[in-house]
């Protein structure tokens, strides 16, 4: 079965520093892997997808992600942090059949002013 | 263009009782998934409809149900409500597409269900 570990429950950066959210994955399959967002009291918003075509995916707002087969990863970065990014985050991949989404534990991120 | 519109938005209810949640999915999409997201942790996949049919199943007693209507929008039921079922309930859709594991899922705003 396919799953996502985010490594940190919690990252606290500074405005206008680097963002590094990590996730490691488990799929016996190509994956296709996502970020989502979720900022309080709204619905899950698609930061990015990779779905086998480049490795290095860029999502809204600045954010990235790179596909690494190696290390089984999926790290999501942003060079620098605004106040607005805070919010929590999903590392999700995508069942094999069908639409189904597994999600990670999800990573609270903090930026401080 | 109208997202995913789930109501209500709020719902108490007490341990025993049903309860319905309804969602409407993105103008163009034909399939409705539903998860539950119990406080701190992700959401899980409860079921998925397309074509009025449950199609996947995720780790979910039969207490929980749905059903999608021809305008393919979609409600959760859920009977005999336990303390445990107190979470916020997302409503995602998606355009049905034969092995494409990548196809964006949309999700609305979720219903914040208490069970007291």
């Amino acid at each position: 079965a396919q799953s996502v570990t985010q490594l940190d429950s919690h990252v606290s950066v500074s405005e206008g520093t680097p963002v590094l959210l990590r996730c490691n994955y488990s799929s016996s399959y190509s994956p296709s892997l996502f970020w989502y967002v979720q900022h309080p009291n709204k619905g899950l918003q698609l930061l990015l997808k990779y779905t086998s075509a480049a490795t290095l995916v860029k999502g809204i707002n600045g954010f990235e992600a790179e596909f690494k087969k190696s290390e089984t990863s999926f790290h999501l970065t942003k060079p620098s942090a605004h106040m607005s990014d805070a919010a929590e985050y999903f590392c999700v991949v995508s069942a094999r059949y069908g639409n189904k989404l597994v999600f990670g534990a999800g990573t609270i991120l903090r930026v401080k002013s | 263009d109208a997202g995913v519109t789930q109501s209500p938005t709020h719902l108490i209810k007490t341990r025993g009782q049903q309860v319905t949640l309804r969602c409407s999915p993105k103008s163009g999409h034909d399939t409705v998934s539903w998860y539950q997201q119990a406080l701190g942790q992700g959401p899980q996949f409860i079921f998925q409809y397309y074509e009025e049919e449950e199609r996947q199943r995720g780790n979910f007693p039969d207490r929980f149900s749905g059903h999608q209507y021809p305008n393919y929008s979609s409600e959760l039921n859920v009977n005999a409500l336990l303390l445990g079922d107190s979470a916020l309930y997302l409503c995602a859709s998606s355009l049905y597409k034969v092995g494409d594991r990548g196809t964006e899922a949309f999700f609305g705003q979720g219903t914040r269900l208490t069970v007291v």
